[in-house]
């Protein structure tokens, strides 16, 4: 069975500064990962896949994040937050191979942005 | 809008009623999944169809659940004798095929409170 761990329920960084959401996955298969974002009150939106293509993925709104096949991680980064980006992210594993299929989401990372 | 859409978006019912909800995908999305979101919690999986068929649904799924796409279009949720174990962020989201590539948008939700 796939897995996602999502390995802080907030992060709270200051305006400008760099953002890291870690994620370690579990799967067995060759996995498809992503993350989603999820501003209060609107829904859920894509931000970056790997599917077994480049390790470094760049996604949307300034975001990457790296596949590390050694570490299980697919850890989200941004090198200088902003206020918009205050919201939940999920770390999201494909449950069989492909993003076609349906999708098991981590607990979600609370982001806070400090004026 | 082109988007995935939902209705209700807020239903509110008391213990042992029957609810449905509707999902609109995606035009010609082939592929349509229902998910369910607990307060603080990410999206758990429920069940997945393609065109008309129902391919895979979740041990989450209980004999009160019941899903349909009648036509390979819309789709409908039904939950009935609501308990108040069922509150909770319905989502549907669609995709337009079955390969790696392929997105899952999501719609807004409908949020169910069962009194």
């Amino acid at each position: 069975a796939q897995s996602v761990t999502q390995l802080d329920s907030h992060v709270s960084v200051s305006e400008g500064t760099p953002v890291l959401l870690r994620c370690n996955y579990s799967s067995s298969y060759s996995p498809s990962l992503f993350w989603y974002v999820q501003h209060p009150n609107k829904g859920l939106q894509l931000l970056l896949k790997y599917t077994s293509a480049a390790t470094l993925v760049k996604g949307i709104n300034g975001f990457e994040a790296e596949f590390k096949k050694s570490e299980t991680s697919f850890h989200l980064t941004k090198p200088s937050a902003h206020m918009s980006d205050a919201a939940e992210y999920f770390c999201v594993v494909s449950r069989r191979g492909g993003g076609a299929d349906g999708l098991t989401f981590g607990k979600g990372t609370h982001l806070i942005i400090q004026p | 809008d082109t988007g995935v859409s939902q209705n209700p978006r807020h239903k509110i019912t008391k213990r042992g009623q029957n609810v449905t909800f509707r999902c609109d995908p995606i035009s010609e999305h082939n592929r349509l999944y229902w998910y369910r979101q607990t307060l603080g919690q990410g999206p758990e999986f429920l069940t997945y169809f393609q065109n008309e068929a129902q391919l895979e649904k979740s041990r989450l799924l209980s004999d009160r659940f019941s899903a349909e796409r009648p036509k390979g279009s819309f789709s409908t949720l039904e939950i009935q004798r609501t308990e108040q174990g069922d509150s909770a962020m319905y989502l549907c989201a669609s995709t337009a095929g079955t390969g790696d590539s392929y997105e899952q948008y999501f719609g807004p939700g409908t949020r169910l409170t069962v009194t």
